[in-house]
């Protein structure tokens, strides 16, 4: 299933740069997920939009600000970001809460140099 | 603390052989518990889901799981692979009445022909 589109698929940013990352849903979810995968490790949930109300924010660095303008797009805006933030950022919807399957984007590559 | 364990990080079977994938989990509630598989390059899609009745629970692409509450277990079973089964696989537990989703490390899959 394609209904999430994530753009870009690759970036190469510098530690002082500002770029977003953009996640567009066309199912009609009402929940938006942020969530980071680095190698070895489990993916690590970052925020969750529902209805456009941030419902979850799991103690995330500043350095990154998501933002839900309505309840199909969802962006992450990256400033300042360090080296060890390069990994794969994979954004979600679902219909509802947990209990409902995810539905995920094919994630954005982020390099920080 | 709510835990996800994929005790074997890669695993090797030829094409025809049966296959298990164990998870173990942590939870001290009913758990809502998904089965994720992962291409190269891309998101992850839901093989299946478990919350609540039979415990043999079918999913797509000719996968099982069962849900063995005493072991606190969910494995994942797929009586003969195909080469395009070669990926990665994540169990994950959701967290009820939350949007959170705890996701084990992943067990990769090599498939040989």
């Amino acid at each position: 299933e394609t209904g999430v589109t994530q753009t870009p698929r690759h970036l190469v940013m510098g530690m002082t740069n500002k770029k977003s990352l953009k996640c567009e849903q066309h199912l009609g979810h009402n929940a938006m997920y942020w969530y980071k995968q680095s190698a070895k490790k489990p993916l690590e949930l970052m925020f969750v939009y529902s209805l456009e109300e941030r419902v979850e924010n799991n103690s995330v660095p500043s350095r990154f600000s998501p933002e839900c303008p309505n309840s199909s797009h969802l962006f992450l805006h990256l400033h300042t970001l360090q080296p060890e933030d390069s990994a794969l950022y994979l954004c979600a919807s679902s219909q509802g809460a947990v209990g409902e399957k995810l539905f995920f984007g094919s994630g954005t590559q982020l390099s920080v140099l | 603390a709510q835990s996800v364990t994929q005790p074997d990080i890669h695993i090797t079977v030829s094409e025809g052989a049966s296959l298990e994938l164990r998870c173990n989990y942590s939870y001290g509630a009913t758990p809502y518990l998904f089965w994720y598989v992962q291409s190269p390059g891309q998101g992850l899609q839901l093989l299946l889901k478990y919350f609540s009745g039979d415990t043999l629970v079918q999913g797509i692409k000719g996968f099982e799981a069962e849900f063995k509450r005493s072991q606190s277990s969910f494995n994942l079973r797929k009586p003969s692979v195909h080469w395009s089964d070669a990926a990665e696989y994540f169990c994950a537990v959701g967290l009820s009445g939350t949007y959170k989703y705890i996701f084990g490390t992943g067990t990769r899959l090599k498939v040989l022909a």
